[in-house]
Order: structure tokens, then sequence, then C-alpha cells
């Protein structure tokens, strides 16, 4: 057990329609960070942030969005859905900084029909 | 971009034996680097990583090699056990804090160990 944790497990849901992914992080730790898996492919880095500020961008789509609250769990968010979403989505979480490992989450399973 | 590769999908070894994965990558600003492994149903979890002032970095039966001029790092497992059949992810970052600005992972190998 990471001690991050992800909810929902599983979802399912149509095209054109906006879901929303919890993450909490591993107690004391100030960065999360989101990541797609898609069939057959790496983990795709999203978004991190720090203490409730982004801290860095990799390949997120417009329609994605992500916040950290005060609390520092975090909630990421998938709009305008496509089939191409479907895939894992993992948080994981982290003290920060150049050299300190990640934490992740269990994921959730996103599938657009 | 597939600035880390990992060009084996995947490795079937012999319990016992030394199982080895391979990494490349193409940006030369990387200068950590880290293995996950991960099971079905769970997120990967950190196994052993090393920066680019090491070329070997050691833990129990794992040993992490890079070759910073080949820009290839390697992933060692003696003895291999069946309890380490999973997918593992080679993730490589650029130094400073904001390391998620530019950690990219590889699309993984699925190792089989078999008894």
């Amino acid at each position: 057990d990471s001690g991050v944790t992800q909810t929902p497990k599983h979802l399912i849901t149509a095209t054109g329609q906006r879901v929303t992914l919890r993450c909490s992080p591993r107690s004391g730790d100030l960065s999360v960070y989101w990541y797609q898996q898609s069939l057959d492919q790496g983990l795709q880095f999203l978004i991190q942030y720090y203490n409730g500020e982004e801290r860095a961008k990799g390949n997120i789509l417009e329609r994605f969005s992500a916040q950290q609250f005060p609390d520092l769990h975090s909630e990421l968010n998938l709009s305008s859905l496509e089939l191409g979403d479907s895939a894992l989505y993992f948080c994981a979480s982290g003290p920060g900084g150049a050299y300190n490992e990640q934490f992740f989450g269990p994921g959730t399973r996103l599938t657009v029909l | 971009d597939q600035q880390v590769k990992q060009n084996s999908p995947s490795l079937s070894v012999q319990e016992g034996r030394i199982s080895i994965l391979n990494c490349d990558y193409t940006n030369s600003m990387f200068d950590y680097f880290l293995w996950y492994k991960k099971y079905p149903a769970e997120g990967p979890t950190f196994l052993i990583s090393i920066s680019s002032i090491k070329d070997k970095n050691e833990d129990g039966r794992f040993t992490v090699f890079l070759n910073k001029s080949a820009k290839h790092l390697s992933l060692h497992i003696v003895p291999s056990q069946p309890g380490d059949s999973a997918v593992y992810f080679c993730a490589a970052g650029g130094g400073g804090f904001t390391i998620g600005n530019d950690m990219r992972f590889g699309a993984g190998t699925r190792l089989t160990v078999k008894p």
C-alpha cells in the first residue's frame, strides 16, 4: 500500500461527458502528479502540483484540467470525453524535488463508450 | 516524443537466471533515472534509481547500470524469482526541483519468470 488513494477505481461513461478523478496523496507529501497510461503506451506525464500550485505541465490536453486543494488532495477533470481518452489514470505523490521517488496510487480505469 | 525507449515489450527468463531489462534515452539533459515495477491492478512502485554521477547502483538482487555515453541503462535482476514477474518501467528526468516537468517513462517491459 503506497498510501496514495484514488477514487473511483473504475469509471464508465459516454463520449462528450465530463468526469472527475480524485486523488489523496500520502500524508506529508506536497507534490501530486497525474499520469495517463493508454493501451501499450508508457506512462504519460500530465501535470504536477506542489502545495496547491501548478508546478509543471506535460502532455495534458486542453479538455483536461486539474487542481490541488488546501488539504492537498487533487482532482483531475476530463471533459468532452472521446473514445481515445479511455485509459488508466494514475496519481502519484511525493515530497517533490529532483531526486525523490514518486508513490503511485492504484489508478482509475476510465472507459469511454 | 519517445525520449525514453524500452524496445523489448516482453522478456521471459527461467527462475534463478539473470534478467536484463534495457532502456535507452535520447535527452542528454536527463540526469536521474528510475525503475518502477508494476503488478496487475496496482500502481507502479519505485524499485531503484541512479543519478548520472554514478554508473552503477545496487540494491539486493537489483542492480542498475548507466552508460551515459550510450544513453543507455539496464536493470539486472539476479537471481530472478517468479515474484519478479511484472511490468518494469524505466523513467528518466532532468535535474532541479521541477523533476515532474521532464520525467519521461518508457512503454514498459513485461518480465515473466518461469519456475
